[in-house]
Parts: C-alpha cells; sequence; structure tokens
C-alpha cells in the first residue's frame, strides 16, 4: 500500500471549507508539506509543517498535525473554485538525501 | 522566489528514440535534483536523486540504462530517455532544493512525453 496515504476526492461547495486529510508513515520525518497540482501543471508548494509544530495557519490555509497518530490534515478556508485541483500531501524520508514522497493526491471539485 | 525551469513542456516522439528532458535552478544552485514520474491521475514517483559530479541515486525498480540522468553543473539536470517506448509515456517532473527551512523544495512545470 501507500507510505502516505491521502483520501481521493473531496467534493464541497464555494464558500465552505475544505478538510484534506492525510496519514504518513517516517516518524522521523522533518517536514511535512502540502503541495497543489492543477491540470497539465506541476507542483505549488502551498504551506508546509515542521514537525515539532502541532499546527500552522497561512491566510486561509491551516494545518494540524498529530505526531502521535501520523495524521495531517490541510483546512481551507472558504473555498473558492480555484481552489479545485490536486492537493499532495508528502514527507520527506531520510537515507543520505532527503527526498519527498507523495501521497496519491486528492482531487478537490469546488462547485456552486 | 527560486525557479526551477524544465524544458521541453511535451514532446512527442517515436519508439525507439531517445529524448532529452533538461531541468534548470535559474536563481540558485542545486547540489541535488529529483526526478519524479507522474502517470494519469496518480501520484508523483520518484526515479532518481541527481547528484551533482556524481553518479545518481535510482529507486529501486527504476532501470538505469533507460533512464539516464547527468548533473553536470550546479544548475542543470537531465534526464534522458534511451528507446522510449509507448509504456514510457509519461509526465516528468524535477525538482531542486534550495536547502531552506523547509527544504525548498521547487518543482518544474512538467514535461509530458508522448511517444508513438
Amino acid at each position: 500500500g501507500e507510505d502516505v496515504e491521502q483520501s481521493l476526492f473531496l467534493s464541497v461547495r464555494e464558500g465552505d471549507s475544505s478538510v484534506i486529510n492525510c496519514t504518513y508513515t517516517d516518524s522521523s520525518s522533518t517536514y511535512l508539506y502540502w503541495y497543489k497540482q492543477e491540470p497539465g501543471a506541476g507542483l505549488q508548494l502551498l504551506t508546509y509543517i515542521f514537525s515539532n509544530m502541532d499546527m500552522k495557519q497561512d491566510q486561509r490555509l491551516t494545518v494540524l498535525l498529530n505526531k502521535k497518530d501520523k495524521h495531517l490534515s490541510l483546512r481551507i478556508a472558504d473555498t473558492q473554485t480555484g481552489d479545485s485541483a490536486i492537493y499532495f500531501c508528502a514527507e520527506t524520508r531520510s537515507g543520505g538525501y532527503n527526498k519527498l514522497i507523495f501521497g496519491a493526491g486528492t482531487r478537490l471539485a469546488v462547485h456552486p | 522566489g527560486a525557479v526551477v525551469s524544465q524544458h521541453p513542456s511535451w514532446v512527442i516522439c517515436k519508439s525507439g528514440t531517445s529524448v532529452k528532458i533538461e531541468c534548470r535552478s535559474l536563481d540558485f544552485q542545486a547540489t541535488t535534483m529529483f526526478w519524479y514520474r507522474q502517470f494519469p491521475k496518480q501520484s508523483l514517483m520518484l526515479m532518481a536523486t541527481s547528484n551533482e559530479g556524481s553518479k545518481a541515486t535510482y529507486e529501486q525498480g527504476v532501470e538505469k540504462d533507460k533512464f539516464l540522468i547527468n548533473h553536470a553543473s550546479l544548475t542543470l539536470s537531465t534526464l534522458t530517455v534511451t528507446s522510449a517506448h509507448p509504456e514510457d509515456s509519461s509526465f516528468y517532473i524535477c525538482s531542486a532544493s534550495t536547502g531552506t527551512e523547509g527544504g525548498g523544495y521547487t518543482f518544474g512545470s512538467g514535461t509530458r512525453l508522448t511517444v508513438v
């Protein structure tokens, strides 16, 4: 199975909050990330959280980290149609070079 | 901010030919770059870690002779898909780390390879 797991699809109404969840496996990860990918494009870093933090807020984005359960979530407040995209969580995996390991991605669909 | 430029954006090639994809860090030096492959509606799979001045480190299951990686300078890494076949058709994305807080992983815009 996937080392980093995410639900595959989320549909929300415009103006509501979106919550995307992720579980990871490497307890030694230094940072955990959320990336956004629009169709046919590369990845855009949305935010990251240091592993010794519980929460980080950046404008409409709130990241919550539960280290005990290895659970990461991304909340998008006041979701807009422009937020429709695929959202990937990622963890750093140690071993020589800190490489990013991605979840399968959550497709967020925002409808009016 | 840090920018990674990836070219070409898309390429169509015939089976049996080779294709080179370039990844450049425009305003920073990257001793390490990463190459990912993404199948439609799937996640990014790390193929290899490209190290300036040394051999690339390939992930398990990735054919070294098939996917040649060269990291000739601190700002350029190339991925060559040799003797391409239709099953090599995919979206390839490179990434570089600026080494700043949070890792500073910056991604290129990706290359869509279609082998016919």
